[in-house]
């Protein structure tokens, strides 16, 4: 069965520091992997979605994520963090055995300090 | 466009009662969900409706019903509140089925059960 892990529960980082969340899958095939994020009171947005193709994919809020095979990674990355940035932040595989299905991470919870 | 709507945003229920958390979206969106949100858990999907008329049982539906009552609305109702239900509830749609249809969610209903 599909699984995400999200190791880190709670980041905090610097405004204008970099910032990079983790995220591992177990899944057999090429995964759909998405990020989303979660601003306080607020819905889940998507960030960013990778399918195939090139691995570094760019997202929206200047988010980007790196997928690699070899280490059944999703990292996200921003390379400065503004205030605005603090949210939660959720990694999700596709389930491909159904149609649409998201199986989610529990989150990573960050926190930007002035 | 409002896009993705929730009644209500917050209730608390006494266990035993029952009630009906309304969704609908304005995206004329052929495929809409229920999910509930529990802290580090991340997100587990309750059910889903890939089309007008039709509704899936998704990774924890015990305790709630659903219906979809036209193409925008999808409705999650709990027939008898249990303590174990207390947790944020968020509906979300996508414009048809597959991983590569972009889910959005609405704000959340924030459900508390004594």
């Amino acid at each position: 069965a599909q699984s995400v892990t999200q190791p880190d529960i709670h980041i905090t980082v610097s405004e204008g520091a970099s910032l990079e969340l983790r995220c591992n899958y177990s899944y057999g095939a090429t995964p759909y992997l998405f990020w989303y994020v979660q601003s306080p009171g607020q819905g889940l947005q998507l960030l960013l979605k990778y399918f195939s193709g090139d691995t570094l994919v760019q997202g929206i809020k200047g988010f980007e994520a790196e997928f690699k095979r070899s280490q059944s990674s999703f990292n996200l990355r921003k390379p400065s963090v503004h205030w605005s940035d603090a949210a939660e932040y959720f990694c999700a595989v596709g389930v491909t055995d159904s149609w649409g299905k998201l199986q989610f991470g529990a989150g990573t919870q960050v926190v930007v300090t002035p | 466009n409002a896009g993705v709507t929730q009644t209500p945003k917050f209730q608390v229920l006494k266990t035993g009662q029952s009630m009906t958390l309304q969704c609908a979206q304005d995206m004329n969106h052929n495929s809409m969900y229920w999910y509930r949100q529990d802290p580090g858990m991340g997100l587990r999907l309750i059910y889903y409706s890939a089309s007008e008329g039709t509704t899936d049982k998704g990774e924890v539906p015990n305790g709630y019903n659903v219906s979809r009552l036209n193409k925008r609305e999808f409705s999650l109702r709990l027939e008898s509140a249990a303590p174990s239900q207390t947790s944020v509830y968020f509906c979300a749609s996508s414009s048809g089925q597959g991983l590569q249809e972009t889910q959005y969610f609405g704000p959340g209903t924030r459900l508390l059960v004594l």
